[in-house]
């Protein structure tokens, strides 16, 4: 089955640094990748679509300055938060499609990455 | 109106039970369902997958899709304490569009 790997796990970080999360695709090529943000009892929220090549999109509310992504290739995305502050702490989550497929409805998850903010 | 309602719970059950999980939505023209589950502290995994209405099997589980009144379901027979986890729904209108997800129904299976 396809395998996203998603690193780190687990970040704790003090104020005002930045975090840098990635998602690889290990046994597929991605053409898009999603960056979700979920918090305790939630559902998923959708902060921005990158495709590989080309800037990612972002949901309406979310801040791109805040929030870097970058797809460099087919099996890789980063998603970086910049002067984290304790606000940004959550679960973050990436997923991706298969390009073999083309389609978005059949997503793989990444175990995601919890990020506490002091 | 959200697009896709589902009860977040928690839906408690003993071992052994049939569990029934379920959505609506109110966009018609979704095409795609699936259910996911999620383990707490994990991303989500893709259980069932359904195009349009009808039912899907896959071992214990079932999926079930009626368009006509917007509604799927998700069972599961034979409940496992390893079957605690939430449950997400979602629906897609296919192709590069985005999947819509519901909050998820946490479920517990007690011994």
């Amino acid at each position: 089955g396809a395998v996203v790997s998603q690193h780190p796990s687990w970040v704790i970080c003090k104020s005002g640094t930045s975090v840098k999360i990635e998602c690889r695709s290990l046994d597929f090529q991605a053409t898009t990748m999603f960056w979700y943000r979920q918090f305790p009892k939630q559902s998923l929220m959708l902060m921005a679509t990158s495709n590989e090549g080309s800037k990612a999109t972002y949901e309406q509310g979310v801040e791109k300055d805040k929030f870097l992504i970058n797809h460099a290739s087919l099996t890789l995305s980063t998603l970086t938060v910049t002067s984290a502050h304790p606000e940004d702490s959550s679960f973050y989550i990436c997923s991706a499609s298969d390009r073999g497929t083309g389609a978005n409805e059949k997503l793989f998850f990444g175990s995601g990455t919890q990020l506490s903010v002091l | 109106q959200k697009e896709v309602e589902q009860d977040p719970g928690p839906l408690s059950v003993p071992e052994g039970a049939i569990v029934s999980l379920n959505c609506t939505y109110s966009n018609s023209a979704f095409q795609y369902f699936m259910w996911y589950r999620q383990y707490s502290r994990k991303g989500p995994e893709l259980l069932m997958y359904t195009y349009s209405s009808g039912n899907k099997e896959d071992g214990r589980f079932t999926a079930q899709v009626d368009k006509s009144s917007k509604y799927i379901s998700l069972f599961i027979r034979d409940s496992q304490p390893s079957d605690s986890a939430t449950y997400l729904c979602a629906m897609s209108l296919g192709g590069s569009y985005i999947p819509t997800f519901g909050r998820g129904t946490s479920l517990i299976v007690h011994p």
